[in-house]
């Protein structure tokens, strides 16, 4: 399958402050990427789609303002939480579409696991 | 929106049997169900997928099976293993305007294989 990275993998920051995740796809070009919370034993929520080139479509419940995202470049897509607070402390995973084939299959990251003190 | 329920939550088999987790989808015009494996702390894997205009497909020990009229999918693994331990997430997924599609998961089912 194919290969997308997440970076970093782990991450402690202080309430307040912001912090920005790194998605990239190694070997294929995704013209979409999705960003996920997981909480502990709990399911993927979509959080947003990323479109390159063009606004990342949110879901429902999540702010767009605390929530940036950016999809710059086809194999790079980053999520920053603006000033973190403890509640936005959580198991984010991106995935990225793969454009070839049917071009359905969605390929994830290894997450990051942020911890707001 | 597209609702996914998935049962059982935990699931505990002998090495050697066979488990099956099944799940509904709400959204008729959902059309791509993938399966993921995730164990604890890592990336869920992709396992297997299947169309909606395919009632069955397998891959060694692993199948899943789609009644696109009840709206049910389900995943099939013979012969488990030790390894097979981890949590399954069943997902269906619609098609977006302009292209590309959307994932909803079930909620994941926590499979235990015991020697």
């Amino acid at each position: 399958g194919a290969v997308v990275s997440q970076h970093p993998s782990r991450v402690i920051c202080k309430s307040g402050t912001s912090v920005k995740i790194e998605c990239r796809s190694l070997d294929f070009q995704a013209t979409t990427m999705f960003w996920y919370r997981q909480f502990p034993k709990q399911s993927l929520m979509l959080m947003a789609t990323s479109n390159e080139g063009s606004k990342a479509t949110y879901e429902q419940g999540v702010e767009k303002d605390k929530f940036l995202i950016n999809h710059a470049s086809l194999t790079l897509s980053t999520l920053t939480v603006t000033s973190a607070h403890p509640e936005d402390s959580s198991f984010y995973i991106c995935s990225a579409r793969d454009p070839r084939g049917r071009g359905e299959t969605q390929y994830f990251g290894p997450g990051t696991r942020l911890l707001v003190l | 929106g597209e609702n996914v329920e998935q049962h059982p939550s935990t699931l505990s088999v002998q090495e050697g049997d066979s488990a099956v987790i099944k799940c509904t989808y709400s959204d008729s015009a959902s059309n791509y169900f993938p399966w993921y494996k995730q164990e604890l702390g890592k990336r869920p894997q992709l396992i297997i997928d299947i169309r909606s205009n395919v009632g069955e497909k397998k891959d060694q020990r692993i199948a899943v099976t789609l009644n696109k009229t009840a709206k049910h999918f389900s995943l099939h693994i013979t012969e488990t293993q030790p390894e097979d331990s981890a949590v399954y997430f069943c997902a269906a997924s619609i098609s977006l305007t302009g292209g590309g599609n959307k994932l909803t998961f079930g909620t994941g089912t926590q499979l235990k294989v015991e020697l």
